[in-house]
This record gives C-alpha cells, structure tokens and sequence, in this order.
C-alpha cells in the first residue's frame, strides 16, 4: 500500500518568499511517480509538476521545483518567488508507474493550505 | 485546451433520495477515474475504468455507489440511497493510458451536499 504524509496543515509566507511544501511516502514499488497538484477554492485539481522514482534530476516546471531525497522518501514542493494567485491548497500524491496490468489510482496526501500575504 | 467535463457543478439533495453526476473525459482518453474528496482532506479513488471495464472498484461502496462507463467514452456515478456522510467532492479525471508516465487531468468537480 502507498502512503503521503503531509505534515504542514497551513502556512502563511510572504509574497515574494520562496516557500517549501513538505511531503514524504512510504511504498514497496519499484516504480513509482510523485506529483504535486495545487486546488484553489474553486476546487479543480491543477497538475504542477512530476517526478519519476528513477529520475536522476529533480524536475522543475518554471517557478515550481522538486525537491527529490529517494533515500529518505522525501518529495518536497519549491515554490519560488511566491505570489498572490499561489494561495491555494496543495496536494502532493503518488502512483505505481508499471503496475502490471493493476489499478494505478493516486493516493494523495491531505493537503497544505498555502496563504501568501502581501 | 481539451478538458474534462462535469455536470452539475452543485447538488444539494436529501439523504435517501437518488443522485448522479456525469463526467466527459478528454478526447481519446482511455482511463477514466471517480475521486471522492472530503472537505479537508485530499482526494480517495473511487472507481477506476480502462475504455469500458473496471480497472479497480475496491474503493466503491457497492451498496450504494454504482458507476458506469458503457461506450468507453463518458461515465456516470450514481448514489442510491444518498445518506449524510456522502457530502462532499466528486472529482473525474482522466488519463490517456493507464501504464507509463501519464498525468491525470481532473474536472472542475461536482460539490454534493446531502440534508
């Protein structure tokens, strides 16, 4: 079974900080990909940015960077120069890449609620 | 910009009543997928479909919950009988394959509230 830990229930940062969203997970696959969606109030899931468990540089996706630490489970979300339009929830989530024929639903993580303050 | 469609955005209906939500996944997209997201916490699988077959229902409260996908195409998801616990968010998604490194592409929702 897979598991996202995310352990910042909110956080309220500075606009033009950079601001780190933390996440970890726990899984025995093999092959695995880390994503990262931001949800604002109006509740669609929007896709950010995506690692892959054998990918040897971390992604990035222009403001947004992945912080990924294999060997301590670690998938953290960088958000550079924040603005305004940032604050949302943000929901970090993983699936079996190769699951062999079985279901490949994501398993999220219960969410950050990221404030930026002018 | 293909995306994924979703009716009714917002349903308010009294428990024991029937209700059913309808989602359009994007052109070509073979995998479609039901969520349920309860407030505050991050969304749960519900249902998974490859064209027209279940993938994985293991999630799905059969004595209530049913989902469909007859064409391969769109889906609906039904309740009967709605109860309480069942408020929440009702996310569809949809990817264009099942293995491999494919995004999920999600529907703006459909906000249920049962009284």
């Amino acid at each position: 079974a897979q598991k996202i830990t995310q352990t910042q229930p909110g956080m309220f940062v500075q606009e033009k900080e950079a601001v780190t969203l933390d996440c970890t997970y726990d899984t025995s696959d093999p092959s695995y990909g880390l994503f990262w969606y931001k949800q604002p109030s109006s509740g669609e899931m929007i896709f950010l940015i995506y690692q892959g468990s054998y990918d040897q540089q971390n992604a990035t996706e222009g403001r947004y960077s992945l912080n990924f630490q294999k060997a301590r489970k670690s998938a953290n979300l960088v958000i550079s120069a924040s603005q305004l339009g940032d604050s949302a929830m943000y929901f970090c989530a993983m699936r079996d890449i190769y699951s062999g024929g079985g279901a490949d639903g994501l398993t999220f993580g219960k969410g950050t609620h990221l404030i930026i303050q002018p | 910009e293909a995306e994924v469609a979703q009716s009714p955005r917002y349903k308010i209906t009294e428990k024991s009543q029937a209700v059913a939500f309808w989602c359009d996944p994007i052109s070509g997209h073979a995998t479609l997928y039901w969520y349920r997201q309860i407030l505050g916490q991050g969304p749960e699988l519900l249902v998974q479909f490859q064209d027209e077959s279940v993938v994985d229902d293991s999630q799905l409260p059969k004595d209530r919950f049913s989902a469909e996908r007859l064409k391969g195409v769109d889906s609906t998801l039904k309740i009967q009988p709605a109860e309480l616990g069942d408020s929440a968010m009702y996310l569809c998604a949809s990817s264009l394959a099942r293995q491999g490194v494919h995004e999920q592409y999600f529907g703006p929702g459909t906000r249920l509230t049962v009284t």
